[in-house]
C-alpha cells in the first residue's frame, strides 16, 4: 500500500495563477481532508469528503475548491491564488469516521509570490 | 475555537520525562495526539475518546478528563526519537462530521 500519495511536493505559483493539488489514498477509505500548516502553526482544515460525491468546508474554505469524484481522489483547486495561501497543504484520509485515525499524505509546499 | 496546548516548547535531556497539556474552552467527545518532524507529515500517536481513559503504549501515555475538558500526554525516559512537534486534535460535540480541531503544537527537543 502506499497509503497517501500528494502531488506536487513543491510549487511556486505567482499571484493570479491557479493550480490543483493531487491527493490519491488506496486504502478504500471513505473519509478525505485538506489541511493547510502555516509555518510554526498548527493544521487548519479546509474542505473535508465523507464520500464520493459528498464534500463539506472546514475551517478555512475561502480561496479553495474541491471534488471527489472517485473513493481514491480528492483534488485541492486554488483559484486566484494569493501570498495569504502559501503554507504546506497536508492531505488525510481515514476510514469511516473523523474520529479514527487519520493517515497523512507527505504534504505539498506552495509558495505564492 | 482551537485547544490550546502547553508548553509550546520543552528541551529535554535524554531519559528525562515531559507533560504536553491540551486544554480545551468546550466539551469534548475524543482526543487525538500526533507528531511531526520536521518537514515530514503528522502520525498518529493515539486517541482517547470520552470516558476519562487512559492509554499508553511503550514509553508514552496519554490521559483524557472529561470534566476538565483536557487531555495529557505524558513521555517517560524521553528518546532522541521523541523530538518533534506534538499536536492534539480535539473533537467537540459541535464539530460536523466528528471532524478535529488542531492545537498550535509543543515543540519537543530531546538532547543527548
Amino acid at each position: 500500500n502506499a497509503g497517501v500519495t500528494q502531488t506536487p511536493k513543491f510549487r511556486i505559483l505567482k499571484i493570479g495563477q491557479s493550480m490543483t493539488l493531487q491527493c490519491t489514498q488506496d486504502m478504500n477509505h471513505n473519509y478525505m481532508y485538506w489541511y493547510r500548516q502555516d509555518p510554526g502553526m498548527g493544521l487548519k482544515l479546509i474542505y473535508y469528503s465523507v464520500g464520493a460525491g459528498i464534500t463539506d468546508k472546514g475551517e478555512v474554505p475561502n480561496g479553495y475548491n474541491v471534488s471527489r469524484s472517485t473513493t481514491e481522489d480528492f483534488p485541492l483547486r486554488l483559484e486566484l491564488a494569493a501570498p495569504s495561501q502559501t503554507s504546506v497543504y497536508f492531505c488525510a484520509s481515514s476510514y469511516f469516521s473523523g474520529r479514527e485515525t487519520q493517515y497523512f499524505g507527505p504534504g505539498t509546499r506552495l509558495l505564492v509570490l | 475555537q482551537q485547544p490550546v496546548q502547553s508548553p509550546q516548547a520543552v528541551i529535554l535531556r535524554e531519559g528525562e520525562d515531559a507533560v504536553i497539556n491540551c486544554s480545551s474552552s468546550k466539551a469534548l467527545y475524543s482526543v487525538h495526539w500526533y507528531r511531526q518532524k520536521h518537514g515530514e507529515a503528522p502520525v498518529f500517536l493515539m486517541i482517547l475518546l470520552k470516558g476519562g481513559e487512559q492509554k499508553g503504549h511503550d514509553k508514552i501515555s496519554a490521559s483524557f478528563n472529561e470534566k476538565k475538558q483536557q487531555s495529557s500526554l505524558y513521555l517517560t525516559a524521553s528518546q532522541l526519537s521523541y523530538s518533534g512537534t506534538y499536536f492534539c486534535g480535539t473533537e467537540n460535540p459541535n464539530n460536523a462530521g466528528n471532524m478535529l480541531t488542531f492545537g498550535g503544537g509543543t515543540r519537543l527537543m530531546v538532547k543527548p
